[in-house]
């Protein structure tokens, strides 16, 4: 089951701009964690924020966190071409579990 | 430090077959967890295996299965393979306030 879902699919920009990627989900969470593929690669871990932030920098990385309206954001500040991958936002399921679940992800493109 | 190995990194299997895949998690991490990802149904939760013991388990047919011994690397197993078994398999180790390490992944492909 699905249970976060990233806004938008996919977003072309140029280097030095800044992406904006959104993240809804469903049920209550512990935490919130981004994650960053290439090329259908392995993923690389980027942020986590726990349910009791609001806010929270890594570099050039701002994630929101909003539980109230079950959503978060993810801000990459400055892109580069080397930005260009699909992110995705996963889940905990808030209780015992200890599985992730993925969002489809937002496919970024950094033209130079 | 290592990271997540996963072997092999590709693999082509016929319909009806059966396949391994392995999961080396990094030194020290007792959990691992393992992930189907295809175009359709993106990344999908398949089990999670902490100190040899199955502790959660997603919503997959029976044909799916794996273990994990005593120094922490996991094998999956995919019986009767089927045309839509084919996707990225990706195994992850961690833990869940701190956030994964995922490895390269298995890409399978049934034919």
């Amino acid at each position: 089951s699905q249970q976060g879902e990233e806004d938008p699919q996919a977003l072309s920009i140029q280097e030095g701009e800044n992406a904006t990627m959104n993240c809804s989900y469903k049920t209550s969470i512990n935490n919130l964690q981004w994650y960053r593929q290439n090329s259908g690669r392995g993923l690389v871990h980027l942020i986590l924020i726990r349910s009791n932030e609001r806010e929270k920098h890594s570099g050039r990385l701002r994630v929101t966190l909003d539980t109230s309206k079950k959503s978060s954001s993810l801000l990459i500040t400055a892109s580069r071409a080397a930005d260009t991958a699909s992110y995705f936002c996963a889940t905990d399921e808030g209780q015992a579990g200890t599985a992730l679940i993925f969002g489809k992800g937002t496919t970024l493109s950094v033209s130079s | 430090k290592a990271g997540v190995t996963q072997t092999p990194r590709y693999l082509i299997k016929t319909r009806g077959q059966q396949v391994t895949l392995s999961c080396s998690p990094i030194s020290g991490h007792r959990s691992v967890s393992w992930y189907q990802q295809t175009p359709g149904q993106g990344l999908q939760f398949l089990f999670e295996y902490f100190s040899e013991t199955q502790r959660n388990k997603g919503n997959f047919p029976g044909r799916f299965s794996g273990r994990q011994f005593s120094n922490s690397r996991s094998e999956m197993n995919v019986s009767t393979l089927e045309l839509g078994d084919s996707a990225l398999y990706l195994c992850a180790s961690g833990w869940r306030d701190y956030g994964y390490t995922f490895g390269s992944g298995t890409r399978l492909t049934v034919v």
